[in-house]
């Protein structure tokens, strides 16, 4: 079983849409966990931390569950700048990221 | 400005030679980290450093080396016994200790073996 899972997509949605990813991770003593974005043959930059009692940034919103280790990321009235690869990363003694979840914003 | 450098950003080497990878930060980052990412694949852990000196295999650590004599430097070797070599490499530090803080990437390298 992968340390950390996202499923790969991709998610294909119209602008405005309300979209949701899911990542499950393994190891229950993680400490911190994050979702990074990535567009195309880039580096892949912070979209947010998530903290246990949930976050939200503008159109962003983040959950984390301890219980049944998994977090999620909520975009509302996706944008097509929206599309890239949005990646689960989660930190015990190493930083382990998912595999990416892509998302295609149409018109 | 302060940030993470990884250099070159394209590399090109014939099969059989090691070759090294730089990566520099001047953002007092405790711990380090090396990434290998092939293509429509996530970001697969190599070796990690949380301090000058010490240093952790990762997930595929095989065919690759590293040392952290210095805070600001993490180069990676990728020697000849790397089965496949061709990727995009990206380093990236973080401050140690305090948890929820975020990881910062340079721009990544795009090692090609011929």
């Amino acid at each position: 079983r992968k340390e950390v899972e996202q499923d790969p997509g991709p998610f294909n949605v119209p602008e405005g849409a309300t979209v949701a990813f899911n990542c499950t991770y393994s190891n229950s003593a993680s400490q911190s966990f994050f979702w990074y974005r990535q567009d195309c043959r880039k580096e892949p930059k912070l979209l947010m931390s998530v903290y246990s009692s949930g976050n939200e940034d503008g159109r962003f919103t983040a959950q984390l569950n301890r219980a049944s280790q998994y977090i999620s990321l909520l975009i509302r009235d996706s944008k097509l700048s929206d599309s890239a690869t949005y990646l689960c990363v989660v930190k015990g003694g190493k930083l382990i990221f998912g595999q990416g979840t892509e998302l295609s914003v149409k018109p | 400005d302060g940030g993470i450098t990884q250099s070159p950003k394209y590399l090109f080497r014939k099969e059989g030679q090691n070759v090294t990878l730089s990566c520099e930060q001047n953002l007092n980052h405790d711990a380090m980290y090396w990434y290998r990412q092939d293509p429509g694949q996530g970001l697969r852990l190599i070796y990690y450093s949380q301090i000058v000196n010490d240093f952790q295999k990762g997930d595929i650590a095989e065919g690759y080396s590293v040392s952290r004599e210095k805070k600001e430097s993490f180069p990676l070797t990728v020697t000849s016994a790397q089965k496949n070599p061709t990727a995009f490499y990206l380093c990236a530090s973080r401050p140690g200790g305090a948890e929820n803080t975020e990881a910062f990437f340079g721009q990544g390298t795009r090692l090609t073996v011929v």
